[in-house]
């Protein structure tokens, strides 16, 4: 069975400083990531996948992460933060065998400071 | 805008009472989704369809059904409501299923709040 972990509930950081929300995966074969964001009274919103090739993704509003197998994460990174960027942020995963939907984080509480 | 379409936004109901969710997907999208967000659990996924048929069932309880229609609109079902069952429900829409080599991202609508008093 796939799941994923986000070992922190909430996530401060101070505007301007570099910001990590962190995700760990389970999968038995190689996943598929995905990072989606939920703002306040919003549906998620997707910000970045990762699928093969370049272990460092790029996505929407400067985000990017980073697959790293060996260590079976996918941690979203930013290397400034913004107010604007105070959300819930999912991570997702699902395996690439068979018809699987997403499996979904209990997601993370990012409050950027000003 | 996601295009996903969901009603109703909230709805307040009574312990063993039933209601009907609807959502429309994206427009040519043939997938719907359907997920569950409360504050213990996080998202959970319920069940999937694909052009009318189910593709698969998650964390979907029995009084709970869903279906898709041929013009591809879909209900969720929640019967004899409990308190528990007051949560963000959440639909999806992809153009194909998520399964084998689909890649894609999901489109979610803004969600129905039902509070179950």
């Amino acid at each position: 069975a796939q799941s994923v972990a986000q070992p922190e509930d909430q996530v401060n950081v101070a505007e301007g400083n570099p910001l990590t929300v962190k995700c760990t995966y389970s999968v038995s074969g190689n996943p598929y990531l995905f990072w989606y964001v939920q703002y306040p009274n919003r549906g998620l919103q997707f910000l970045l996948k990762y699928i093969t090739g370049d272990n460092l993704v790029k996505g929407s509003y400067g985000f990017e992460a980073e697959f790293n197998k060996s260590q079976t994460s996918f941690h979203l990174k930013k290397p400034s933060a913004l107010v604007s960027d105070s959300a819930l942020y999912f991570c997702a995963v699902r395996d690439r065998r068979g018809n699987t939907p997403l499996v979904f984080g209990k997601g993370t509480r990012l409050s950027v400071i000003a | 805008d996601s295009g996903v379409t969901q009603t109703p936004k909230h709805l307040i109901t009574a312990t063993g009472q039933r209601v009907t969710l609807r959502c429309s997907p994206r427009s040519g999208d043939l997938s719907v989704y359907w997920y569950q967000q409360s504050l213990d659990q996080g998202l959970q996924f319920l069940i999937q369809y694909y052009n009318g048929e189910e593709r698969a069932k998650g964390n979907i309880l029995e009084r709970f059904s869903a279906q898709q229609f041929p013009d591809l609109h879909s209900e969720l079902n929640l019967s004899s409501l409990e308190l528990g069952d007051s949560a963000l429900y959440f639909c999806a829409s992809s153009v194909v299923p998520a399964g084998g080599s689909f890649t894609g991202e999901l489109f979610f609508g803004e969600g129905s709040r039902l509070t179950v008093l």
